[in-house]
């Protein structure tokens, strides 16, 4: 399974953009990228997921380049509400019999100061 | 659609005692997680269920924790007996195949294990 390396905690404030890199160098052809976000006292939560170019929903959006090789997960216009822990993932949804399982790295801290 | 049920939030033992959790899984899904989280760390997966048999449990301890799904919907996890270092939230997640292939996880909020 890929292994992910994000930054340990980053800091920002309300209204800026956020840009959190996740590399992934061993990705595999068949992995997707995936993003989670998690409070405290919650369990993680789906942000995004893409496998190639941009993908953009209402929460954020995911650049990825054409070697797959990493990723950025883009926040615009943080709020206070947005403070929270950050995973990203890899791993292959394609499977048939349900045998995928993600494996979470330490993730990304995020800190939004007013 | 309703979420991933789990209980108890909060649990307090002391060590050498046992404890068990429940999940309830999105209706539906075939596949159920445990995960354990440390303070300060990522979730790291114990066990992975696919309808009611055993995927993956190759991170279980299995001389003190054990897991089982019952027809396949509802799962227990136990420890037994439990140890400091199992002070940990215990994460539990359901899975189905989605049109385009992405198997989206839902993570129940889990609950609190202390061990003093």
């Amino acid at each position: 399974l890929a292994k992910t390396t994000q930054p340990i905690s980053m800091d920002s404030y309300e209204g800026q953009e956020v840009n959190i890199t996740c590399s992934h160098n061993n990705i595999a052809t068949n992995d997707y990228i995936t993003w989670y976000q998690q409070f405290p006292s919650q369990g993680p939560r789906f942000i995004i997921q893409g496998y190639k170019t941009k993908v953009t929903n209402e929460v954020a959006s995911l650049f990825i380049p054409a070697d797959r090789k990493s990723s950025t997960l883009s926040l615009p216009r943080v709020s206070l509400s947005d403070t929270a822990v950050y995973y990203c993932l890899v791993g292959d949804p394609s499977f048939s019999g349900g045998y995928n399982k993600l494996i979470f790295g330490a993730g990304t801290r995020l800190a939004v100061h007013p | 659609e309703a979420g991933v049920a789990q209980s108890p939030r909060y649990k307090i033992i002391e060590k050498r005692q046992s404890v068990a959790f429940w999940c309830n899984p999105i209706s539906g899904h075939a596949t159920l997680y445990w995960y354990q989280q440390i303070l300060g760390q990522g979730p790291k997966l114990l066990i992975q269920f696919q309808n009611n048999g055993v995927v993956d449990d190759s991170q279980l301890p299995k001389d003190r924790f054990s897991a089982e799904r019952l027809k396949g919907v509802d799962s227990t996890l136990k420890i037994q007996p439990a140890k400091l270092e199992d002070s940990a939230v215990y994460l539990c997640a359901s899975s189905s195949p989605k049109p385009g292939g992405y198997h989206g996880y839902t993570f129940g909020s889990g609950t609190r294990l202390t061990v003093v």
